[in-house]
């Protein structure tokens, strides 16, 4: 069965760095571009960054540019979030999923809370 | 504030029709396809419509999409009590180089 696991999530302070990863199982991961989303308390969806198969093209959401990085490693089946500088408005559910083809993200992970407080 | 604009809320009773819209432009919905999700509290999205008017196996065909120009619409028929949840629409932005989601919408079944 295809999954997606997130996790790395936890309690900061603002200012601080998370690395958040994303394992995947039961599918070609490799073949896949993978996206974050994340969700903020009683919030929307908000799309972060989506990273190609190849990592030969890598798109972020103009406001989190620069803090943001994403990365995969086919060969370990993972997505990996680096969150620098992290703020208070940062706080969400952060989420990893597939994108196929047709650019639905058919495929989710559980999510991970990052909670950035002092 | 969401660049693809949809209604915070709507409502209506079992089993009548609701329509929920996504306003974008020409530079996303006018140019791109539109996805719809639903999200059921603490759980993760789901796909309901993608390629803006195709459902993925097991969404029932009372879940419907439709595009023109730069706005979309999702069609909820015989609504259900499972169906209240908040949807969301996405599309890409070219202009951006990245992805959009609107707002949402909390559907509440009456």
């Amino acid at each position: 069965e295809a999954q997606l696991v997130e996790s790395g999530g936890g309690l900061v302070k603002p200012g601080e760095s998370l690395r958040l990863s994303c394992a995947a199982s039961g599918f070609p991961f490799s073949t896949y571009t993978m996206n974050w989303v994340r969700q903020a308390p009683g919030k929307g969806l908000e799309w972060i960054s989506s990273i190609t198969s190849r990592s030969d093209l890598i798109y972020y959401t103009d406001s989190l540019r620069g803090r943001f990085t994403v990365s995969r490693d086919n060969a370990k089946n993972s997505l990996f979030l680096q969150l620098n500088s992290l703020r208070v408005e940062d706080t969400a559910v952060y989420y990893c999923a597939r994108e196929t083809a047709d650019e639905r993200f058919d495929l989710w992970g559980q999510g991970t809370l990052v909670t950035v407080s002092s | 504030q969401s660049v693809l604009t949809q209604p915070p809320s709507a409502s209506a009773t079992p089993g009548q029709r609701v329509i929920i819209s996504c306003s974008g432009s020409s530079s996303n919905i006018g140019s791109k396809y539109v996805t719809w999700y639903q999200q059921s509290p603490g759980t993760a999205p789901k796909v309901l419509i993608y390629k803006n008017d195709q459902r993925p196996s097991g969404v029932p065909d009372r879940f419907s999409g439709s595009k023109s120009g730069t706005s979309a619409s999702l069609a909820i028929s015989g609504l259900r009590s499972e169906d209240e949840a908040d949807y969301y629409c996405t599309s890409w932005d070219i202009s951006l180089s990245g992805r959009l989601f609107g707002g949402g919408t909390k559907l509440t079944v009456l």
